[in-house]
């Protein structure tokens, strides 16, 4: 067991740019979240799938960003024609179904710097 | 809306000090969870407290939930600077997701 591993760590932009994060989940956990976190702030939910069903979105997740989870393994979050307010950490987590109280497992994250 | 407020935002204290920083909500929780963060690394789950009232102990670290289930401390006793990071309460919104607190950034100064 490896871990949650995401990739690339750190990304430098320009504005207008697509970018595309990968999170390689551990591979016993059927649920897989991306949260967003500023600096100084605690994570923000965007996104959740079981396997490969993506069942919610949160509202900050504008048309510009999309998620996939082919397969029900890994994931891939693509923002595309990135802003400058997209500078943030992406964090993925994975848990098991057996329920939130047993919490997740956050890889190390995405810095994304938008310039 | 916020659901979880933690208290102090930051927090400085020397080494070898007791510290309690805390976590509360409006909203009635069935569980808390408490993480700690540390710089370029994601969060890392501590305890999780599931009845009101609990009191959980990990070392030096004490974690309590209010007896409502709407608060929660975390009490850290002879402060090292290994405790350093930022600490965040969760809770589960719905049966689905968990939703985070603001965070208390924590400094202990050797």
């Amino acid at each position: 067991d490896t871990g949650v591993s995401q990739n690339p760590r750190h990304k430098i932009t320009k504005r207008g740019q697509n970018v595309t994060f990968r999170c390689d989940p551990i591979s016993e956990h059927n649920r897989l979240y991306w949260y967003r976190q500023t600096l100084g702030q605690g994570p923000e939910f965007l996104t959740y799938f079981q396997n490969e069903a993506q069942l919610e979105k949160s509202r900050l997740l504008s048309d510009r960003f999309s998620a996939e989870r082919p397969k029900g393994s890994f994931s891939t979050l693509e923002i595309q024609r990135t802003e400058q307010g997209d500078s943030a950490m992406y964090l993925c987590a994975s848990s098991t179904n057996r329920g939130l109280g047993y919490g997740y497992t956050f890889g190390s994250g995405t810095r994304l710097t938008v310039v | 809306t916020q659901l979880l407020e933690q208290s102090p935002q930051f927090l400085s204290i020397q080494e070898g000090e007791n510290l309690t920083v805390y976590c509360n909500s409006s909203s009635v929780f069935s569980s808390l969870q408490w993480y700690r963060q540390e710089p370029g690394e994601g969060p890392v789950l501590l305890v999780t407290v599931v009845t009101g009232g609990e009191v959980k102990k990990l070392k030096r670290l004490t974690f309590q939930f209010g007896d409502a289930r709407k608060d929660s401390s975390l009490h850290i006793t002879a402060a090292q600077p290994g405790d350093t990071g930022l600490y965040l309460c969760a809770g589960p919104f719905g049966n689905e997701k968990l939703t985070f607190g603001t965070g208390t950034r924590l400094t202990i100064i050797p």
